[in-house]
Order: C-alpha cells, then sequence, then structure tokens
C-alpha cells in the first residue's frame, strides 16, 4: 500500500518555541493532505485540510496563525506549530488522499516543556 | 452535533474466541464506515471500508457489518490472537467532506 511518512517522529521543545513537523507521501501524489490532533485516549480530531498550492482550511476552533500549514508540493505537506505551549503538547498525525483512500503517517508526538 | 460512540472500556477476550465491537454514531448520515487498528504511539492503519449501501464486508479473520437503520457499525474479529490486542476505531466519512470523523477508539486485550 502507499507509505506516508512523517518527520520528526518525536520532538520536546522549550515553550515559547516553534516547531515544524513534515509530512510526506512517498510513492504517490496528493493534492489533499490532512492534519489531525490525537490526545491521550482520544479520538483523532482534524485539524485542517492541507491542499497543494492554495490555503489551508482549518477546522472551527483551530487557530490557523499558530498551526501554520504548507502544502508546497503534491508530496510535502508541513504544519509548523509557533510559540509553542504545554497545552500543544499532542500527538499529530497526518494522512494523504490518494485515489480513493486516506493513508496515514506514524504521527509525532510532540512535548512542549 | 455529530457524534460517534464505541465502547471506551477495554474488551478482554480469551485467543480463539470473537471479538466484537460496536460503533454508534448520531446526526450524521456517512456514506461509508471504515474500521482502523492503532497500536500506542503509532498512526491508524487501515482495516477495512464499507459503504452505506452495504450490509457486511469481510476480509480474512475480520468482518464488518453496518446499519444505517440502527446507525451502527459492528466489527468482529474470529480466532482473535493476542497479535490482534490494539485500540481499534471506527471512522465515518462522506462523498463531499474527504476527511474522516473518528470516534475515540476501543482497546481490544487478547488473552493467550
Amino acid at each position: 500500500g502507499a507509505v506516508v511518512s512523517q518527520h520528526p517522529s518525536w520532538v520536546i521543545c522549550k515553550s515559547g518555541t516553534s516547531v515544524k513537523i513534515e509530512c510526506r507521501s512517498l510513492d504517490f501524489q496528493a493534492t489533499t493532505m490532512f492534519w489531525y490532533r490525537q490526545f491521550p485516549k482520544q479520538s483523532l480530531m482534524l485539524m485542517a485540510t492541507s491542499n497543494e498550492g492554495s490555503k489551508a482550511t482549518y477546522e472551527q476552533g483551530v487557530e490557523k496563525d499558530k498551526f501554520l500549514i504548507n502544502h508546497a508540493s503534491l508530496t510535502l505537506s508541513t504544519l509548523t506549530v509557533t510559540s509553542a505551549h504545554p497545552e500543544d503538547s499532542s500527538f499529530y498525525i497526518c494522512s494523504a488522499m490518494g485515489y480513493n483512500e486516506q493513508f496515514f503517517g506514524p504521527g509525532t508526538r510532540l512535548t512542549v516543556l | 452535533s455529530q457524534k460517534i460512540e464505541q465502547n471506551s472500556e477495554a474488551l478482554n477476550i480469551q485467543e480463539g474466541k470473537t471479538a466484537t465491537l460496536t460503533c454508534n454514531y448520531t446526526n450524521y448520515s456517512p456514506a461509508y464506515l471504515q474500521w482502523y487498528r492503532q497500536d500506542p504511539g503509532r498512526g491508524p492503519v487501515f482495516l477495512l471500508l464499507i459503504r452505506e449501501n452495504e450490509k457486511e464486508k469481510r476480509k480474512e479473520r475480520l468482518k464488518v457489518t453496518f446499519d444505517t437503520t440502527l446507525k451502527q457499525s459492528l466489527f468482529h474479529i474470529t480466532a482473535s490472537q493476542p497479535a490482534d490486542s490494539a485500540t481499534y476505531l471506527c471512522a465515518l466519512g462522506d462523498t463531499g467532506r474527504r476527511a474522516l470523523t473518528f470516534g475515540s477508539g476501543t482497546r481490544l486485550q487478547v488473552q493467550p
């Protein structure tokens, strides 16, 4: 099946710093990628839909100035958590839309101290 | 508002038995429903998709049913094995909005 990678797999940062997470579709092109966030023992919550070459669409309650999304190519979307705070600590998962199916990345564990 | 409910209690079963997990939803008319497996610290892995006009889908030891009247899907793992221990998520989708809406998952523990 199609492969989606994320980098880094985990990151620890200080409060106030910015962190960039990359999501790549390795063997297919994805015009649409999704970013989800998952807190412990909770569901995956959609944060935003990333469309190649255009602005991301954010879900209600997600601050677009805090979670910057760039989808510059058909195989790469990035999520930058700006001025991170401890409450941003979570598991961030991306997915890439294939022809008729979503393929999920392995996730990135962000811990903000 | 849309709501997806999965049994938050962990399901413990003996190896070789059939595990049955439930997904109920309200205020939603999905075009399809998917089941995923998620291991700790990992992203979800796709297992099965069933469309609104399908009643049942099978894949090896897995079986999914979809009752749009009851607004419920059942996910069965037959001849369960300890390696099947994981959290299982149901996710609903529609043709217009391609992002998925996930339930919170049910943790399955298969005892040897």
